[in-house]
């Protein structure tokens, strides 16, 4: 069963905006990790953020982390063409650090 | 500039026959994941390995998938039969260490079972 859930599944935007997914998830957690795919190709690890932090910044990328509402978010800032691609959460579960639990994505469209 | 490698990268084959897939995961690294992603189900992971060692295959149907790692250098997927609900992207993916950390992933088999 999916753990996460990205929102919203679809994002169109312009080139410079700014793009914000979210995920939720359902069980205590280790650490959420953000990662992209663009189409054809094999997922691209982001970024980590452990469930002591609440916020991590790598370049453009902004991810947030709230554990008392079991929600993540992942800010693109200025973002490009080449950003097009799905966003997939996954997180790594408390007492079962086995397995990461993977979400449905959220495929971004970003138009120049 | 290390990468995990699979092949084949496109797979056509026919309802019974058997499908072979291979992974080259990242030199060094101890734990290698199989993965299976169809629209309708995303990515579900079908077993991984550490230090080579079977941990979890409860995603994987018994009766017709398995998986083995030879070797530190080699994880193979197997379908027989193969039937067309098997039509997917198949993702191998390493990584280091024992916690679950960063993953990385291959370019990916997609199978087509007619």
């Amino acid at each position: 069963s999916q753990q996460g859930e990205e929102d919203p599944q679809a994002l169109s935007i312009q080139e410079g905006e700014n793009a914000t997914m979210n995920c939720s998830y359902k069980t205590s957690i280790n650490n959420l990790q953000w990662y992209r795919q663009n189409s054809g190709r094999g997922l691209v690890h982001l970024i980590l953020i452990r469930s002591n932090e609440r916020e991590k910044h790598s370049g453009r990328l902004r991810v947030t982390l709230d554990t008392s509402k079991k929600s993540s978010s992942l800010l693109i800032t200025a973002s490009r063409a080449a950003d097009t691609a799905s966003y997939f959460c996954a997180t790594s579960n408390a007492g079962n650090n086995r397995k990461l639990i993977w979400g449905l994505g959220t495929s971004l469209a970003v138009n120049p | 500039d290390a990468r995990v490698t699979q092949t084949p990268r496109h797979k056509v084959t026919e309802m019974g026959q058997e499908v072979t897939m291979r992974c080259q995961p990242i030199l060094g690294h101890n734990t290698v994941f199989w993965y299976r992603q169809t629209m309708m189900q995303g990515l579900e992971l079908l077993a991984y390995f550490r230090n080579r060692a079977p941990l979890d295959d409860s995603g994987m149907p018994k009766d017709r998938f398995s998986a083995e790692m030879p070797d530190a250098t080699l994880a193979t997927l197997k379908i027989q039969p193969s039937e067309p609900r098997d039509s997917a992207v198949y993702f191998c993916a390493s990584g280091q260490g024992q916690g679950f950390y960063e993953q990385y992933f291959g370019p990916g088999t997609r199978l087509t079972v007619t």
